[in-house]
């Protein structure tokens, strides 16, 4: 049984451009969650996606996206890259019932230079 | 709103001994779920241990225990024979039960196992 796994593993990107990263859930899940964790910090809650729409968003702007697939896999398209967006990107995946507890992929470290 | 706690940023036990990490939570809700997630080296957010804040009997994962003290809005982990493989960031997280809510995390104790 596969986990969760992400792609890429790192990513170094320039400010100004655009990165999509990628996730494909556990099997049997259908809910994936997105965070970005600075270096020495707890994950950051981006947002979930559902049903092919995003459910719940934390704090970020308009510049962070997503999209769910039919399949539940998902990306996570971050426009006009900071280099405060330098991170880890962790991608979770549950089952939508109650409690279930969320499990993570391996992460895609970004770099902007 | 919600917020985790945990006050020891960094601990260091000797192998094979027992560590407790603390964690503490400030929530209104009397519904909600508790974890315990691992972080090693290699960055993979791995599960440790969950917690209903309905069911009064500690859960237990193998070596992996948690003291959860509902009333004092308290769920520290205990570690018991502990080897070098547990060195790792350690985090606590909390969520409503309601499915729309999302995980809360705290800050995280590094924690270290010398050989």
């Amino acid at each position: 049984d596969a986990g969760v796994t992400q792609s890429p593993t790192h990513l170094i990107k320039t400010r100004g451009q655009q990165v999509t990263l990628r996730c494909s859930p556990k099997s049997g899940h259908d809910t994936v969650s997105w965070y970005q964790q600075a270096l020495g910090q707890g994950p950051q809650f981006i947002f979930q996606y559902y049903e092919e729409e995003e459910r719940q968003r934390g704090n970020f702007p308009d510049r962070f996206s997503g999209h769910q697939f039919p399949n539940y896999s998902s990306e996570l398209n971050v426009n006009a890259l900071l280099l405060g967006d330098s991170a880890l990107y962790l991608c979770a995946s549950s089952l939508r019932t109650r409690g279930r507890p969320q499990y993570f992929g391996p992460g895609t470290r970004l770099l902007v230079l | 709103a919600q917020t985790v706690t945990q006050s020891q940023p960094e601990m260091s036990v000797q192998e094979a001994e027992t560590v407790t990490l603390s964690c503490t939570y400030d929530t209104s809700e009397n519904n909600y779920y508790l974890f315990w997630y691992k972080q090693p080296p290699s960055r993979q957010m791995i599960l440790v241990i969950r917690q209903e804040a309905y069911k009064q009997q500690n859960a237990t994962e193998n070596r992996f225990s948690v003291n959860f003290q509902k009333a004092a809005k308290s769920f520290s982990l205990k570690i018991s024979d502990s080897q070098l493989g547990d060195t790792a960031m350690y985090f606590c997280a909390f969520k409503h039960a309601d499915s729309n809510y999302q995980l809360i995390w705290g800050a995280g104790t590094k924690l270290i196992i010398k050989p």
